[in-house]
């Protein structure tokens, strides 16, 4: 069945600095992909997506490309800040609308 | 215009009580989901409503598990004779059309059950 790998977690970084989180997909067919984000005391908020290969998802200064040689949407942003503290989940679907979600990556900015 | 909410925000219940999860969709979103979230984990497929016909139970843990939207908006999820392995966040999720999977689905905040 599909199933999503992402960087395990936790993640601390300094403000500024470079934030990567890895993410791997095995799917059936050719499956959308997603990044949510779950800041603290909020709900899931879609952070970007993309639909099929090669596309490049952005939003808030994060990006990530849709790799199908690779099977990866490695999530990226060049400069993070404290308000970037949050839960990440890299995310999945395939020809139906079941969101297939990762185990979530919890990453911490501080000042 | 509002989001999706949830009631309530928090849940404790006894084991072996009977609990009742609602779910209000974004106005007008045809298609509504519900996901289980366990600690430390991604959420996970329950069901899936269009409009108010149930289209797929599939990812429902085990009969006690019961989930309604009988006008085709607001949705309950039931869940009767509650075990401890309930415990979870169960969240709710609408996207506007039916099914497409490239439909953004956008998640209410979640009802935080505990099973004591």
């Amino acid at each position: 069945g599909d199933s999503v790998t992402q960087m395990e977690g936790p993640v601390t970084l300094s403000e500024e600095a470079f934030l990567t989180i890895n993410c791997t997909y095995t799917a059936t067919g050719y499956p959308s992909l997603f990044w949510y984000v779950q800041y603290p005391g909020e709900g899931l908020q879609l952070l970007l997506k993309a639909t099929k290969a090669d596309d490049k998802g952005s939003n808030k200064g994060f990006e990530a490309t849709y790799r199908k040689e690779t099977t990866s949407f490695h999530l990226e942003k060049g400069s993070v800040q404290v308000s970037d503290s949050a839960v990440y989940f890299c995310a999945l679907v395939t020809n139906d609308y079941k969101l297939s979600f990762g185990a979530g990556t919890t990453v911490t900015v501080r000042a | 215009g509002a989001g999706v909410s949830q009631s309530p925000r928090y849940k404790v219940a006894k084991r072996g009580q009977d609990v009742a999860l609602r779910c209000d969709p974004i106005s007008g979103h045809v298609s509504l989901f519900w996901y289980q979230q366990a600690l430390g984990q991604g959420p996970e497929f329950l069901t899936y409503f269009q409009n108010e016909a149930q289209l797929d139970k599939s990812g429902l843990p085990s009969d006690r598990f019961f989930a309604e939207r009988p006008e085709g908006s607001v949705s309950t999820l039931k869940i009767q004779r509650t075990q401890q392995e309930d415990s979870a966040v169960y969240l709710c999720a609408s996207s506007h059309r039916d099914r497409g999977g490239t439909d953004t689905q956008y998640f209410g905040p979640g009802t935080r059950l505990t099973v004591l």
